[in-house]
């Protein structure tokens, strides 16, 4: 069965606090996307890769950046977090070239910046 | 650029109504077109899709039509659950990269 995990459910962090977010998938898939999910405005991509060490911003990459060492994991750093980044996030995989699929989602971290 | 427009939420029904969440696009090209759906505390779970106009997705009694003439993939169900208690998102997809477009969700609320 397909499987996206995250490293935390919830986190509660300071301001100025360096955040790491860890996400894995167990399908072998190349794409991988970090998103933030904020209520009203949907899902917004912050990030993504196609590859291994390979990354590319998305729709609001400011304030984040991300590694991906292994094609199984990809991470989401918040370099000094700050209160506008309390919110739901969002990783997912995706195969790279078969047209069209689903990208299948893990559960979620919700993050509360004090 | 590429988006979505869905209705805003909530939306509450009774047990057994009949739903309908509208959802619009824009796209340059043309997309394939998705509704997500996210219990509450999960991650998002693909509900259905349609790769192409008039295609219908269907899963779970949710069905929705490919549109292209009205740019819609409007999301139904004849008989609403709680269980079907959500947020329910639309999404497209125009690229091999599988990136994903969504549209600001909408929570529906079905109360016995």
């Amino acid at each position: 069965d397909v499987k996206v995990t995250q490293s935390s459910r919830y986190l509660v962090k300071r301001t100025g606090e360096k955040v790491f977010l860890e996400c894995v998938q167990d399908m072998d898939h190349e794409n991988m996307f970090w998103y933030r999910q904020d209520p009203g405005l949907g899902l917004r991509l912050i990030y993504f890769s196609y590859d291994v060490k390979m990354k590319e911003k998305g729709d609001i990459p400011e304030g984040y950046s991300v590694s991906r060492e292994k094609k199984e994991r990809f991470s989401l750093i918040l370099e000094s977090a700050s209160t506008n980044q309390t919110s739901m996030y969002l990783c997912a995989s995706a195969v790279r070239w078969t047209g069209r699929k689903t990208q299948y989602f893990g559960p979620g971290t919700r993050l509360l910046v004090l | 650029g590429d988006s979505v427009t869905q209705m805003e939420g909530p939306v509450t029904l009774s047990e057994e109504a009949f739903l309908t969440i509208n959802c619009t696009y824009t796209a340059t090209g043309y997309p394939s077109l998705f509704w997500y759906v996210q219990y509450p505390g999960e991650g998002l779970q693909l509900l259905l899709k349609a790769t192409k106009a008039d295609d219908k997705g269907s899963n779970k009694g949710f069905e929705a039509t490919y549109r292209k003439e009205t740019t819609s993939f409007h999301l139904e169900k004849g008989s609403v659950q709680v269980s079907d208690s959500a947020v329910y998102f639309c999404a497209l997809t125009l690229n091999a990269g599988n990136m994903l477009t969504f549209g600001g969700g909408t929570r529906l609320m079905v109360k016995p």
